[in-house]
């Protein structure tokens, strides 16, 4: 079945470092494939998305790319602040509008 | 701005008590879900429903049922409590026919306590 698959965490990096959460999916037909982040005390909120192959999607200084050939759909960004703490969700949406979250991979960025 | 409103932010239930979660949008979605969010494992979709007396089973259905009679009401019922149903329960929708392009938005969850 439809599946999202995270890489574990959690992660801890200082300040201006680089960040890559690794995420690939399974997957019947063609998904849209998203990234959701919780920030402390708050509810999941969309970051960024992409909806076809070789569609990069961007916010906040974050990116990732749709890459079927790999089934993959990393997280990215040059330099990490404290306030990006968090919890990062990889997400797909079916064909039939089933939406799936991988398990999370909390964040801690240190000053 | 899309509002998802989950009825309660803490419920304390007993073992065997029959549990309704309630969740309103206000923005005509056609697609609403629940997901139940556990530490280590991410949100695991409980069911969700495209249409007003329409489901889906998710991925955990087990011990759960649903009741959309209304498009803006989604509510998820636990029939017979048990203490690994505790959990944080989050409600979610999205606009639903509108191509690839829908987001979720979220309610901001119920801490689901069974004793």
């Amino acid at each position: 079945g439809d599946s999202v698959t995270q890489m574990e965490g959690p992660v801890t990096l200082s300040e201006e470092a680089f960040l890559t959460i690794n995420c690939t999916y399974t997957a019947t037909g063609y998904p849209s494939l998203f990234w959701y982040v919780q920030y402390p005390g708050e509810g999941l909120q969309l970051l960024l998305k992409a909806t076809k192959a070789d569609d990069k999607g961007s916010n906040k200084g974050f990116e990732a790319t749709y890459r079927k050939e790999t089934t993959s759909f990393h997280l990215e960004k040059g330099s990490v602040q404290v306030s990006d703490s968090a919890v990062y969700f990889c997400a797909l949406r079916t064909s039939y509008d089933k939406v799936i979250f991988g398990p999370g991979t909390s964040l801690s960025v240190i000053p | 701005d899309v509002k998802v409103t989950q009825s309660s932010r803490y419920l304390v239930k007993r073992t065997g008590e029959k549990v309704f979660l309630e969740c309103v949008q206000d923005m005509d979605h056609e697609n609403m879900f629940w997901y139940r969010q556990d530490p280590g494992l991410g949100l695991r979709l409980i069911y969700f429903s495209y249409d007003v007396k329409m489901k889906e089973k998710g991925d955990i259905p087990e011990g759960y049922s649903v009741s959309r009679e209304k498009k803006e009401r989604f509510s998820l019922i636990l029939e017979s409590a048990s203490t690994n149903q505790t959990s944080m329960y989050l409600c979610a929708s999205s606009i639903g026919s509108a191509g690839q392009n829908e987001k979720l938005f979220f309610g901001s969850g119920t801490q689901l306590s069974v004793l």
